[in-house]
């Protein structure tokens, strides 16, 4: 079956150090999605792929990057951790035609990040 | 500024009641909504997705209205069980950003 999986589940890493989360799923989806998750926040979107070597900045891309080099993986790097960056990132991605998430969207299960 | 917003206090219901979520916007022209579930430790999953042109859509227990003059929508579940006890998360987009933003979710709590 299809699915979506992110890796590492759990991550703990100290201020200053350089993170990926990696992202990687089987649908063959055009679109992919990186959002943090955070109380008081709800969902905010990161970054964001419409397909291979395009990638847009979402409303909190400051101090995150991606790049897109394949269809099926979307990693996200953190440069350098900071503890505002503890969060819960989770990955998704959508079936639309390029240009554009209308269609659902189908979601990781998340990475929990702890920066000390 | 666009702001989306979902009531943040839990929602608490007997088993069979019908639970009534809702999802507000402001300053923001949505082409669709989407709401989601989110059980504790997972991703959020798809439920419905409804566009600007359409009042209401239905599957199986859930419906969702969507009324562009209130700017608003309401997430229904009838003859709740207490297996729906979760997170909902509305979403929108509209076809100009081609991004979609959330609301920050109501927790419902279904008592057997």
């Amino acid at each position: 079956d299809a699915e979506i999986t992110q890796s590492p589940r759990h991550k703990i890493t100290e201020t200053g150090r350089q993170v990926t989360l990696a992202c990687h799923q089987t649908w063959n989806h055009n679109n992919m999605f990186w959002y943090r998750q955070d109380l008081g926040h709800g969902l905010r979107l990161i970054h964001y792929s419409y397909g291979v070597q395009d990638t847009n900045k979402g409303e909190v891309s400051d101090g995150y990057s991606v790049s897109r080099s394949n269809t099926e993986d979307l990693p996200l790097t953190l440069e350098s951790a900071a503890s505002s960056q503890t969060s819960v990132y989770f990955c998704a991605s959508s079936g639309a035609e390029s240009g554009g998430p209308y269609n659902e969207q189908f979601f990781g299960p998340g990475t929990r990040l702890t920066v000390l | 500024s666009q702001k989306i917003e979902q009531n943040s206090e839990a929602l608490n219901i007997q088993e069979g009641k019908t639970a009534t979520l809702t999802c507000n916007y402001t300053n923001y022209s949505p082409a669709y909504l989407q709401w989601y579930r989110q059980d504790p430790g997972r991703g959020p999953v798809f439920l419905l997705l409804i566009r600007e042109n359409e009042k209401e859509k239905r599957k199986e227990r859930l419906k969702v209205t969507f009324d562009t003059t209130l700017k608003q929508s309401l997430f229904h579940i009838t003859a709740s069980q207490p297996a729906d006890s979760a997170t909902y998360l509305c979403a929108l987009a509209s076809s100009n950003t081609g991004k979609l933003i959330f609301g920050q979710g109501t927790t419902l709590q279904v008592k057997p």
